[in-house]
């Protein structure tokens, strides 16, 4: 069955980094585009990030470009978000999905989520 | 970007009821509308796709329907596992995909 499990969550202070990490199992992980969703405390979803199925193509949110790299390892089928220049304002839980049908729709396979907290 | 707006933003309703959610988007997506379910501590779960595609596994109270600027979700007869918060996403005009704000459904 289809697994996504994030990891790398943390605390840390404005201004830092940190990268976080989706393993994905239980399908063809290089055949497919693949996102990172995050949430803030008691907000909506939002989109942040993409990448297609080869990682070559990537595509970002407004409010983390230049900040933000997706990349992905299709060697150990893992997923990386690194963050830097990270601001309170991104604090939130962090999701990797998979891409559904088309490249641009969100499946029904998202992992658990990886808290992410900016503060000083 | 397109502009996702739901409708209620809040909505408190009883078991059994009929409950309908709307979406409306800044300019047309043609029907590249899908909805999800979010209990508290949870990922998001994918109801319903390509604006009334059911996902398996998702009982047929739910259903969708729209296409343009105009979708709806609905619940014919809320049983309690439904009570959680309703987000649409448009995946038309990309970058970026959006998502509305959120409908909260609560136990009157």
């Amino acid at each position: 069955q289809v697994q996504l499990v994030e990891s790398g969550g943390g605390v840390v202070q404005p201004g830092g980094s940190l990268r976080l990490s989706c393993a994905a199992s239980g399908f063809t992980f290089s055949n497919f585009g693949m996102h990172w969703v995050r949430q803030a405390p008691g907000k909506g979803l939002e989109w942040v990030a993409f990448t297609q199925f080869d990682g070559i193509n990537k595509y970002y949110s407004v409010s983390v470009r230049g900040r933000f790299t997706i990349s992905r390892d299709n060697s150990k089928n893992t997923l990386y978000l690194q963050m830097n220049s990270l601001r309170t304002e991104d604090t939130a839980v962090y999701y990797c999905a998979k891409s559904g049908k088309s490249e641009w729709d969100l499946s029904d396979y998202w992992g658990q989520g990886t808290p992410v907290t900016v503060s000083s | 970007d397109i502009q996702m707006t739901q409708s209620p933003s809040s909505l408190s309703a009883s078991v059994g009821d009929r409950v309908t959610i709307t979406c409306r988007a800044s300019q047309s997506i043609s029907r590249h509308l899908s909805w999800y379910q979010q209990k508290p501590g949870k990922a998001p779960k994918l109801l319903i796709s390509a604006a009334s595609n059911l996902q398996s596994g998702v009982p047929s109270r739910f259903s969708g329907s729209g296409s343009g600027t105009d979708f709806s979700l609905t619940i014919s007869s809320l049983q309690p596992e439904d009570f959680a918060t309703y987000y649409c996403l448009q995946s038309y005009s990309t970058p970026p995909i959006t998502f509305g704000q959120g409908t909260r459904l609560d136990i009157k």
